[in-house]
């Protein structure tokens, strides 16, 4: 499959915590992007990390992105009970720009 | 401004009938994309459109499936002689370009489509 392979795939936590989710992928990249999605309709853009950055922010979010092993991982810091929703990432192929999503991982924050 | 827009929201059809969806990307976006996401498969790519360059179809699952994007800007997906396993929600995206792939996409809510 060309699809990537995200961890965990469900993850529950209190509000406040933070939360990382870990995304992995097989192939070169252009850039990796993060989505989320609620209550399974539209998605959500959250952040574009390019193949040669290393880490980007975005208020609580934080992105890094390490090519050598392929990986990526999104954090959410102090969590809250909104930020409830299922979270893709997705690399882009080559130059038409398609994605090609992860499984996902579904966050529960708990207030 | 106004965003991704689909419709349908909601399908019901029956087995063996055609569907068409509909998706109205954002006002000067010129590449649009469908992708199809269901419980087995997860979200996939369908099809992409350029500008005037021949559409990438390479996602398409099946010759029942086509899609057009007339005047550059309305698309539209049509899946003939339905089938259970086409039940899904079909989402639309939009971006100002697909050149190197660095542009974000916007995706519209979806069309929820169910075949019995």
């Amino acid at each position: 499959s060309q699809q990537g392979e995200e961890d965990p795939q469900a993850l529950s936590i209190q509000e406040g915590e933070n939360a990382t989710m870990n995304c992995s992928y097989k192939t070169s990249i252009n850039n990796l992007q993060w989505y989320r999605q609620n209550s399974g309709r539209g998605l959500v853009h959250l952040i574009l990390i390019r193949s040669n950055e290393r880490e980007k922010h975005s208020g609580r979010l934080r992105v890094t992105l390490d090519t050598s092993k392929k990986s990526s991982s999104l954090l959410i810091t102090a969590s809250r009970a909104a930020d409830t929703a299922s979270y893709f990432c997705a690399r882009v192929s080559s130059n038409t720009g398609k994605l090609i999503f992860g499984q996902g991982t579904t966050l529960q924050v708990k207030p | 401004g106004a965003g991704v827009s689909q419709s349908p929201s909601n399908k019901v059809t029956e087995k063996g009938k055609d569907v068409e969806l509909r998706c109205d990307p954002i006002s000067g976006h010129t590449a649009l994309y469908w992708y199809r996401q269901s419980l087995g498969q997860g979200l996939e790519f369908l099809i992409y459109f350029q500008g005037n360059s021949a559409p990438d179809k390479s996602g398409l699952p099946s010759d029942r499936f086509s899609a057009e994007r007339t005047g550059g800007s309305v698309s539209t997906l049509t899946i003939q002689r339905t089938q259970q396993e086409d039940s899904a929600v079909y989402l639309c995206a939009s971006s100002l370009a697909a050149a190197g792939g660095q542009e974000t996409q916007y995706f519209g809510p979806g069309t929820r489509l169910l075949v019995l």
